[in-house]
């Protein structure tokens, strides 16, 4: 079965610093990947995604995400942090069979300025 | 090109009554979701559809059922609303089994 995990429900992070959200994955066969932003009464927009190919794949909005498979990782960074990146984010894992995302249980990032 | 939308926005039930969301999109995809969304717990898939005219369970199906009687419609349908189905519902679709979903704005419901 497939499951994602993502450590520290809240993150906070002044303006300018690195923004690091951590996801790790349980997947029996090669995983796709997935990043997924929420902002406040909206839905969800995807950030980037790794299927195959490079493992180190670039989103919108500057983020980007390496997959690592020895470490079963797939965590999401941005160099510098901006307020409007302040929102819920979410990895999700999917095989590909039936596309069905599962989610992982979202990290609310704050931007303290 | 609207994307995917939902209907209604919001919706507050009383305990006992039925409803049912629209999800439509306009993007010809074949593959369609309805997640639910809980504070704490992420999204959580209640059902999809393959095409036109299937359908299939998710994660958390109990309680709810679903039609797609169009390629553009995904309907989901609460026969007798409960307080536990109290959450924002979330439609998605995708063009493939191996694309990108794209979601709706949401639905959030309230049952009293």
């Amino acid at each position: 079965a497939q499951s994602v995990t993502q450590l520290g429900s809240h993150v906070s992070v002044s303006e300018g610093a690195l923004v690091l959200l951590r996801c790790n994955y349980s997947s029996s066969v090669p995983p796709y990947l997935f990043w997924y932003v929420q902002y406040p009464n909206q839905g969800l927009q995807l950030l980037l995604k790794y299927t195959t190919g490079a493992t180190l794949v670039k989103g919108i909005n500057g983020f980007e995400a390496e997959f690592k498979k020895s470490e079963t990782s797939f965590h999401l960074t941005k160099p510098s942090a901006h307020m409007s990146d302040a929102a819920e984010y979410f990895c999700a894992v999917s095989h590909g069979a039936t596309n069905k995302l599962i989610f992982g249980t979202g990290t609310l990032l704050a931007v303290q300025p | 090109n609207a994307g995917v939308t939902q209907t209604p926005k919001f919706r507050v039930l009383k305990t006992g009554q039925s409803m049912t969301l629209l999800c439509a999109q306009d993007m010809n995809h074949e593959y369609m979701y309805w997640y639910r969304q809980d504070p704490g717990m992420g999204l959580r898939l209640i059902h999809y559809s393959v095409g036109e005219g299937t359908t299939a369970k998710g994660e958390v199906p109990d309680g709810y059922n679903v039609s797609r009687l169009k390629k553009q419609n995904f309907l989901l349908g609460l026969e007798s609303a409960a307080p536990s189905q109290t959450s924002v519902y979330f439609c998605a679709s995708s063009v493939d089994r191996e694309a990108t979903q794209y979601f709706g704005p949401g639905t959030r419901l309230t049952v009293l």
